[in-house]
C-alpha cells in the first residue's frame, strides 16, 4: 500500500508565485483532505472532498487559495499569489466512508515563501 | 464537539510503559475517544479510537473511564520511535471525519 502520495516535499517560492501542491490518495477511499500545519495555529483543516466533490472549504483562508479534484485519484491545492504568510506544510489525507475518523495522511509538502 | 485536555508534555524512559492521560469531561454519549500522534516532519498517523470499552491493537491500548470522563492512552513498551506528539480528539463517529479538529496534543519524549 503506497499511501497517500504528496508533491513536491519541499518548495521554495518568491512571494508572488504561484503554488501548486498535488495529492494522490489511497486507492478506494473516497474522502480526501487538505490540512495546513504552522507552529502558531498547528492542524487546520483547509477543505475537503466527498467522490470528487467538495464538501466543506469554510477552512479556506482566503480567495488565493484554491482547490480542485478532477478525478478520484488526483488533488491539487493552489496558492495564487503566494505570500510569506502562507509558508506552512500542508498536509493532504484520505478515507473511506466506512471508517469514521480513521484518515491517513501524506508525508507533507513543507512550502516556504520568501 | 467535546473539549479535550492533555498535558503539553511527558517523559518516558526506553522500554517503560507511557501513559498518556486525556480529559474530556464534557463528552457525549454518542462521541468516540479517537488518538493520532505525528512525529517530526511526518504526517498525523492514527493510533486508536474507542467508545466506552477499553481498546487494544498492535500499537497501544486505550483505556476510557467508566463516567467517560477522561482517557488513557498506553504505550506498553515505548521505544525512541514513539517520540511523538499525541492528540487526543473526541468526536462522533460519523461515516468518515469530516472536520477532524487537532488540538494541542501531548509531546512524548521517550529517553535512552
Amino acid at each position: 500500500d503506497a499511501g497517500v502520495i504528496q508533491s513536491p516535499r519541499h518548495e521554495v517560492t518568491e512571494m508572488g508565485q504561484e503554488v501548486t501542491l498535488r495529492c494522490k490518495p489511497i486507492s478506494g477511499h473516497d474522502y480526501l483532505f487538505w490540512y495546513r500545519q504552522t507552529m502558531m495555529r498547528g492542524l487546520e483543516l483547509l477543505i475537503y472532498f466527498n467522490n470528487n466533490v467538495p464538501i466543506d472549504d469554510s477552512g479556506m483562508p482566503e480567495d488565493r487559495f484554491s482547490a480542485k479534484m478532477p478525478n478520484a485519484s488526483f488533488s491539487t491545492l493552489k496558492i495564487q499569489p503566494s505570500e510569506p504568510r502562507d509558508s506552512a506544510v500542508y498536509f493532504c489525507a484520505s478515507s473511506f466512508w466506512s471508517s469514521g475518523n480513521t484518515i491517513y495522511f501524506g508525508e507533507g509538502s513543507w512550502l516556504t515563501v520568501v | 464537539d467535546a473539549k479535550t485536555t492533555q498535558p503539553p508534555s511527558m517523559d518516558c524512559a526506553e522500554g517503560r510503559a507511557a501513559n498518556l492521560p486525556c480529559n474530556h469531561s464534557t463528552i457525549s454519549g454518542n462521541e468516540y475517544v479517537y488518538w493520532y500522534r505525528q512525529i517530526h516532519s511526518q504526517g498525523p498517523q492514527y493510533i486508536i479510537h474507542g467508545l466506552k470499552n477499553n481498546e487494544t491493537n498492535e500499537m497501544a491500548s486505550l483505556i476510557i473511564t467508566e463516567d467517560r470522563k477522561s482517557s488513557t492512552l498506553i504505550l506498553p513498551h515505548a521505544t525512541l520511535r514513539d517520540t511523538a506528539v499525541y492528540y487526543c480528539i473526541v468526536r462522533v463517529r460519523e461515516t468518515s471525519g469530516s472536520r477532524l479538529t487537532f488540538g494541542e496534543g501531548t509531546q512524548l519524549t521517550v529517553n535512552p
